[in-house]
C-alpha cells in the first residue's frame, strides 16, 4: 500500500539551528511529493512540491526539500530556523494522475529562543 | 479573504445524533475533498467531489455521507456518530483532480462526540 512516513514526532530546536525533517515514501510509480505546514490555529498551507526535474525544490519562507529517488526520501530542510517556524509539518505524496493524497503523521517543530 | 471556510470550527454532538459539517469556497474550484484527522494521526481522505461527481474512498464507512449542492458548498453528514468519529475534519479544494493541482485547506472543524 502507498504510504508516507515521518519518523520524527516532535523536534525541538533553538533559534538559528539548522532543520532537517525526514520523510520517506513507498510508491512504485511516478510520485508527486509535498510538504505542508500548519501554524498554530491555522489551516494547512503548501510549503513546496516536487513533480519532476531538479530534485532540489525551493519553497516559501526559506524551506527546501530534496527528492532522493534511491532512498525514497523527500526531506525538508532550512538552514536557520526562527521562532515563527514553530508549527506542525506534514509530508504528503500521491501518484501522478487522479490519485488520493496520502499524508504522513506529521512532525511538530518547536523553536525556542 | 478566506478561501476555504469551514463552519463551525468546533462541534459537539451526542452519540448517535446526526451531525452536519459545512465547507464553502471562494476559489471556484472543481474539486472539494473531505479528510478526517484523528489525534496524532495523518489526515485521511474520506471522499471527494469532482464537480457533481461523488467519489468515495473504499474504506470510508457508510456512516459518512456528503452533499455538494453547488460549486461553492460541500457538506459532510455523519448519520450516527460514534465515539470513534471524534476527530478534526478538514475540507480542501483544488482546481482539478490531477495531482499537479495544489489542494487548499480550510481550518477544520473539530468534532467531539459525547
Amino acid at each position: 500500500a502507498q504510504s508516507v512516513s515521518q519518523h520524527n514526532h516532535h523536534v525541538i530546536l533553538s533559534e538559528a539551528a539548522s532543520l532537517e525533517l525526514g520523510c520517506n515514501y513507498s510508491y512504485g510509480g511516478t510520485v508527486n511529493l509535498f510538504w505542508y505546514v500548519q501554524y498554530p490555529g491555522q489551516h494547512l498551507q503548501l510549503l513546496l512540491k516536487y513533480f519532476s526535474g531538479d530534485p532540489l525544490v525551493k519553497g516559501i519562507k526559506g524551506f527546501e526539500a530534496e527528492f532522493i529517488k534511491s532512498k525514497f526520501s523527500f526531506n525538508l530542510r532550512k538552514p536557520s530556523v526562527q521562532w515563527s517556524d514553530t508549527a506542525e509539518y506534514f509530508c504528503a505524496g500521491r501518484l501522478s494522475g487522479n490519485t488520493p493524497l496520502v499524508f504522513g503523521k506529521g512532525t511538530r517543530l518547536s523553536v525556542i529562543a | 479573504d478566506a478561501m476555504v471556510i469551514q463552519n463551525p470550527r468546533y462541534q459537539v454532538t451526542q452519540f448517535g445524533k446526526p451531525v452536519t459539517l459545512s465547507c464553502s469556497q471562494t476559489l471556484n474550484h472543481n474539486v472539494m475533498y473531505w479528510y478526517q484527522q484523528k489525534s496524532s494521526q495523518a489526515p485521511k481522505l474520506l471522499f471527494h467531489y469532482y464537480d457533481k461527481d461523488f467519489n468515495n474512498e473504499a474504506d470510508t464507512p457508510d456512516n459518512f455521507q456528503s452533499r455538494r449542492p453547488n460549486t461553492s458548498f460541500c457538506f459532510l453528514d455523519i448519520r450516527s456518530p460514534g465515539l470513534g468519529d471524534a476527530a478534526m475534519y478538514l475540507c480542501a479544494t483544488s482546481r482539478d483532480r490531477d495531482s499537479y493541482y495544489e489542494q487548499y485547506f480550510g481550518p477544520g472543524t473539530r468534532l467531539t462526540v459525547t
